[in-house]
């Protein structure tokens, strides 16, 4: 069955850089999309980007452009989403999300990474 | 880039009742538009794909319409277990976007 497993939770100073990792298994990593969506506490779905684990090719909302590398190991099935020059804001629920074959919608989630900036 | 609003942002509905959650892009999205409910604690479920097809085990009570800007997710019989925050997400040029979500909880 098809499971995504992520990296456990962070804590990290303002200004410091993030590594959240989610492991695929139960299906070909390197057929489908995985994209990257955050949740701050309390708050709404915020979509951060995408990569493409066949080519490695992003796409990354305007919002993050600069700030968020996304890379993937395909030896391994793992897939990376690093954010650097972190804030307090960017405290939140961190998920990676596989995106269905068969049309533009996610159809597994990884479990979440919880990553708290705190001076 | 395409804005979603949802609305209403909260509900609160009795078991049994009519649900109904409507959500609306900024600009033509033609049929990408997809339903998802999240629990306090969990990871997004996918409910509702390409605005009217029922997810594979997902209880037939839950539906959705719509094509164009105009989007509509509905809950025919509202259960204990459906108590949750539904977001819509729309997928065009490459990018997703959700909705701000809307939470529904038992009168």
């Amino acid at each position: 069955q098809v499971q995504l497993v992520q990296s456990g939770a962070e804590v990290k100073k303002p200004g410091a850089s993030v590594k959240v990792s989610c492991k695929a298994s139960g299906y070909t990593f390197t057929g489908y999309y995985m994209h990257w969506v955050r949740q701050a506490p309390g708050q709404g779905l915020e979509w951060m980007g995408r990569i493409n684990p066949n080519s490695g090719g992003t796409n990354y909302a305007q919002k993050f452009q600069g700030r968020v590398t996304m890379t993937r190991d395909t030896s391994i099935s793992t897939a990376y989403m690093e954010l650097s020059r972190l804030r307090s804001d960017d405290t939140a629920v961190y998920y990676c999300a596989r995106v269905s074959g068969l049309g533009w919608y996610v159809d597994y989630w990884g479990q979440g990474t919880l990553v708290t900036v705190s001076s | 880039d395409i804005q979603m609003t949802q609305s209403p942002s909260s509900l609160s509905a009795s078991v049994g009742d009519r649900v109904t959650i409507t959500c609306q892009a900024s600009q033509d999205i033609s049929n990408y538009l997809n339903w998802y409910q999240q629990k306090p604690g969990k990871a997004p479920k996918l409910l509702i794909y390409d605005a009217s097809n029922l997810e594979t085990g997902v209880p037939s009570r839950f539906s959705g319409s719509g094509s164009g800007t105009d989007f509509t997710f509905t809950i025919s019989s509202l259960q204990p277990e459906d108590i949750a925050t539904y977001y819509c997400q729309q997928y065009d040029n490459l990018i997703f976007t959700f909705g701000p979500g809307t939470k529904v909880d038992i009168k």
